[in-house]
């Protein structure tokens, strides 16, 4: 158990309908990282928030947004949603100290039908 | 920019040794990683590499050469649970530091 945690494990929607994943931080870190990983595919760093602030932008559609809350939660907004959005999303937390290490919540598997 | 190879991947035998080998390119760099990855689960951490030289922890070591922009991971004993892939990580400096991860290496044990 990495200490991060997701909700939903599980998600399935429907083709353009509009869905929130939730994740909180390890206790004690304040960067949170969002990626999604479709079907034997790499992981896609999407966004990253650093105590409340959007630190560094990857490959993040406009259809989807995050945010980090002032309790360091955080939650991905995915919008309009298509078919190629189906995959798994994961939250990351990384360290305080020098080395930045990321640990990964077991993650959200969003299905779109 | 910053760049990463690794083998897609290798098969090795329960028992053995195997060495997944990672190149990268990178400015600034300030670490890398290794993470395991079963089949539909979250990637967990397994080590890191700031400075050259080796670091073992168990049945697994990771090697790092800065002036190479190249690490390996190496397993020993292999057992049929290491079956999964293993993404090589680096931290470098494009703007602000960020981590980008390859694409992983898929690993299968066979009896």
């Amino acid at each position: 158990d990495s200490g991060v945690t997701q909700t939903p494990k599980h998600l399935i929607t429907a083709t353009g309908q509009r869905v929130t994943l939730r994740c909180s931080p390890r206790s004690g870190d304040l960067s949170v990282y969002w990626y999604q990983q479709s079907l034997d595919q790499g992981l896609q760093f999407l966004i990253q928030y650093y105590n409340g602030e959007e630190r560094a932008k990857g490959n993040i559609l406009e259809r989807f947004s995050a945010q980090q809350f002032p309790d360091l939660h955080s939650e991905l907004n995915l919008s309009s949603l298509e078919l190629g959005d189906s995959a798994l999303y994961f939250c990351a937390s990384s360290t305080r100290d020098s080395t930045d290490t990321q640990y990964f919540g077991p993650g959200t598997r969003l299905t779109v039908l | 920019g910053q760049n990463i190879d690794q083998p897609t991947e290798m098969t090795a035998t329960e028992g053995a040794i195997v060495q997944i080998n990672c190149t990268y390119q990178t400015s600034g760099f300030n670490g890398l990683f290794w993470y395991q990855q079963h089949a539909g689960e979250a990637p967990t951490f397994l080590s890191y590499n700031v400075l050259d030289g080796l670091e073992e922890k168990g049945r697994f070591s990771s090697f790092l050469s800065r002036s190479k922009g190249y690490s390996y991971l190496l397993l020993k004993e292999l057992q049929m649970k290491d079956s999964a892939s293993y993404l090589c990580a680096v931290r470098g400096r494009t703007g602000g530091f960020k981590t980008i991860f390859g694409a992983g290496t898929r690993l299968f044990v066979k009896a």
